[in-house]
This record gives C-alpha cells, sequence and structure tokens, in this order.
C-alpha cells in the first residue's frame, strides 16, 4: 500500500514483556518519527531519524529502542513494557528537515495497552 | 522543550466561526504548523506560518506573529465534519522536530 503503515494496529501486551511497532512508508522519505498520544499531553516525541542509520531521541526516549536500517522502516521496541507506556502510538514522516517546510505525514496509529 | 498553549475545548454552532488561539515562547521556532485529528484518527497537515500574517486557505484560516509568540487558526461557515481536536506545533530544530500544543478540542453543534 502506498503511504505510512503501522502494524498492528492494536496491541495488549503484559507488564515486562518486549513489544515491537512496525512502521512502514513508501515516499523515501528522509525523516521518521515516533510519537506517542496521552489524554492531556497532546502529541510527545519518542524517537525520530534523519535517515538510515542516523537517529535521535525526543522528549520521552526512556524505555524505548529505534532502528533504521533501511529508509521505508523504523520499527520502535519497548525493551520491558510498564503500564506507564499504554498509549496510542503514532509513525509519521517528512521529506524534508532543516527547518523549512517539512509537513509530517502520520501513520493510523498504534493503540498499545499494557497490562 | 517550549511551552505552547492553546485551549482544551471550544464549542459553536454550525455555519458560524471559531477562533482557535495558540501562545508560545517567542524564541526558538521557526513558523507554526496547525494538524487537525479526528476521534481515532491519525492528525493531518492543515497549515503552515512561516512568515508574520494571514494565510487563507478555502474556509480555513491561520494567522502568525512571530515577535508575539501567537497563532491562530480561524474555521469559518463551520461545518459538523470540522468537529475535531486541533493542534498546533512548532518545529524546534533544523531536524523538523515538531513540538505540540495539547490539542484544542472543538464541537459543532447543530
Amino acid at each position: 500500500d502506498a503511504g505510512i503503515t503501522q502494524s498492528p494496529r492494536y496491541k495488549i501486551t503484559e507488564t515486562g514483556r518486549q513489544v515491537t511497532l512496525m512502521c512502514h512508508q513508501t515516499w523515501s522519505h528522509s525523516y521518521m518519527f515516533w510519537y506517542r498520544q496521552d489524554l492531556g499531553h497532546g502529541l510527545r516525541l519518542i524517537y525520530y531519524s534523519a535517515a538510515a542509520d542516523i537517529t535521535d531521541k525526543g522528549e520521552v526516549p526512556d524505555g524505548y529502542v529505534v532502528s533504521r536500517s533501511k529508509t521505508e522502516n523504523f520499527p520502535l521496541t519497548l525493551e520491558s513494557a510498564t503500564r506507564s507506556q499504554t498509549s496510542v502510538y503514532f509513525c509519521a514522516s517528512s521529506e524534508m528537515g532543516g527547518g523549512s517546510y517539512n509537513e509530517q505525514f502520520f501513520g493510523p496509529g498504534t493503540r498499545l495497552t499494557v497490562l | 522543550g517550549q511551552n505552547i498553549d492553546q485551549p482544551t475545548e471550544m464549542t459553536a454552532t454550525e455555519g458560524a466561526i471559531v477562533q482557535i488561539n495558540c501562545t508560545y515562547q517567542t524564541s526558538g521556532f521557526n513558523g507554526l504548523f496547525w494538524y487537525q485529528q479526528h476521534a481515532g484518527e491519525a492528525p493531518t497537515f492543515l497549515s503552515y506560518n512561516v512568515l508574520d500574517g494571514l494565510e487563507e486557505k478555502g474556509r480555513f484560516s491561520s494567522f502568525l506573529s512571530r515577535s508575539k509568540g501567537y497563532s491562530y487558526l480561524l474555521l469559518k461557515e463551520l461545518q459538523m465534519k470540522d468537529s475535531a481536536s486541533y493542534l498546533c506545533a512548532g518545529p524546534t530544530d533544523s531536524w523538523g522536530k515538531l513540538q505540540f500544543g495539547a490539542g484544542t478540542q472543538v464541537v459543532v453543534t447543530p
């Protein structure tokens, strides 16, 4: 499918388990981002990537790991899930960074529940 | 990060006009984005202001004053489908990172 996709769309897991959320985009955008969205906090940046093999932390990176071996994929791993990581996770991509016009395109989101 | 403030909720009737304000610290943002997010869906881009002034796009307009750290989104001729959350966001650095406000829930009533 064209665009940006996320899988799974819904996930229930238990505390302490490792979980990987997948993100795939077909536009060959250089920049990719992971956000979490919680009531009252809006979207908060977890990690971002400017290109394959270039990643950096955002505002709330603790407990998460990312990798980007290919331009089109940007998986997010929760190494040992905690209840506080229950949230809706959005992946996004943009063609440019550089402080210029850099509209981000969002995936449909993954709703994660940690029991 | 930057403090971005926007009202939590606004209610307006169909056909009316609503203005959603967004304020932020004056340093650090190169322009300002507005996104729309319907319940249970992903945010979608509405507008981007890089210069001061008003940008009009159909029923939606966005205004920016960089010196005052102030932006607004104006929704005219409201329709029921405009019921959504509206997020303002500032690009914080040259990597394209965005700092989002908590969002304003707009409720359009018949």
